[in-house]
């Protein structure tokens, strides 16, 4: 099974933007979800496919991809966007077969 | 409303068996396949494994294949994970997730899009 690699912490000054990537061989196939887990919390998708938001998820998350490359962007981070951001992917080993990025804790400055 | 209420997490013994289980309610449990990810203390999540819908297609981390076994009972709406031969690193808050199909502009997108809050299972001496 494949890998996907995300960067373990990343730090952005209020009303900032700022780009997590995350890479593997996966996201060659298939589209990444990427999820925002506050401490205590169950994860919840933020982005997943081309660049769709789920309802609730304010529009300054949006998402990219390129070749074997997702990325996350938060345009003007807002204090109550500090989290862990995981981004996963189906992985071509097995129909329901997943697999998550190790995490990027973004810190709001 | 979708809710998943996992539940039977324990303090194991190395080497020792567990059933976990969860239990699914608020949308048609036999539409979608359902997966456990498990997140270790302090550590990032980790995709254990998936079932479809059916219990035909079934998939596994490299990490538990061979010692943990995933069944669902669609009558009782309920989704399991028989854990065998536990090791201290399976230690984690174990999540129930469920998959969908997100559709958007004439695209679906495999998500697994609702958790519940994870059971805590523990090993050690």
């Amino acid at each position: 099974s494949s890998e996907l690699t995300q960067d373990p912490s990343v730090s952005v000054a209020l009303g900032q933007t700022v780009r997590i990537t995350c890479q593997g061989d996966s996201l060659r196939s298939f589209y990444a979800t990427w999820y925002q887990q506050k401490p205590g919390q169950a994860p919840i998708v933020v982005i997943y496919g081309k660049n769709n938001r789920p309802s609730g998820i304010p529009d300054r998350f949006s998402g990219s991809n390129s070749e074997n490359t997702a990325s996350l962007t938060i345009t003007g981070a807002q204090a109550e966007d500090e989290a862990d951001y995981y981004c996963n992917s189906r992985d071509s080993s097995g129909e329901h077969h997943f697999v998550f990025g190790g995490g990027t804790k973004v810190t709001v400055l | 409303e979708v809710q998943l209420e996992e539940s039977g997490g324990a303090l194991k013994q190395p080497g020792t068996s567990l059933k976990i289980s969860c239990a699914a309610s608020g949308f048609r449990f036999d539409d979608y396949a359902t997966h456990w990810v498990r997140q270790r203390p302090g550590r990032g999540l980790e995709w254990v494994s998936g079932i479809s819908w059916h219990s035909e297609d079934i998939d596994y981390a490299d990490s538990v294949k061979g010692r943990f076994i995933v069944s669902r009972d669609n009558a009782k709406n309920a989704l399991f994970l028989q854990m065998n031969s536990l090791r201290p690193e399976d230690t984690a808050l174990y999540y129930c997730a469920r998959e969908t199909a997100r559709c958007s502009g004439g695209t679906c997108y495999p998500v697994i899009d609702y958790w519940g809050k994870g059971t805590l299972v523990t090993v050690s001496p």
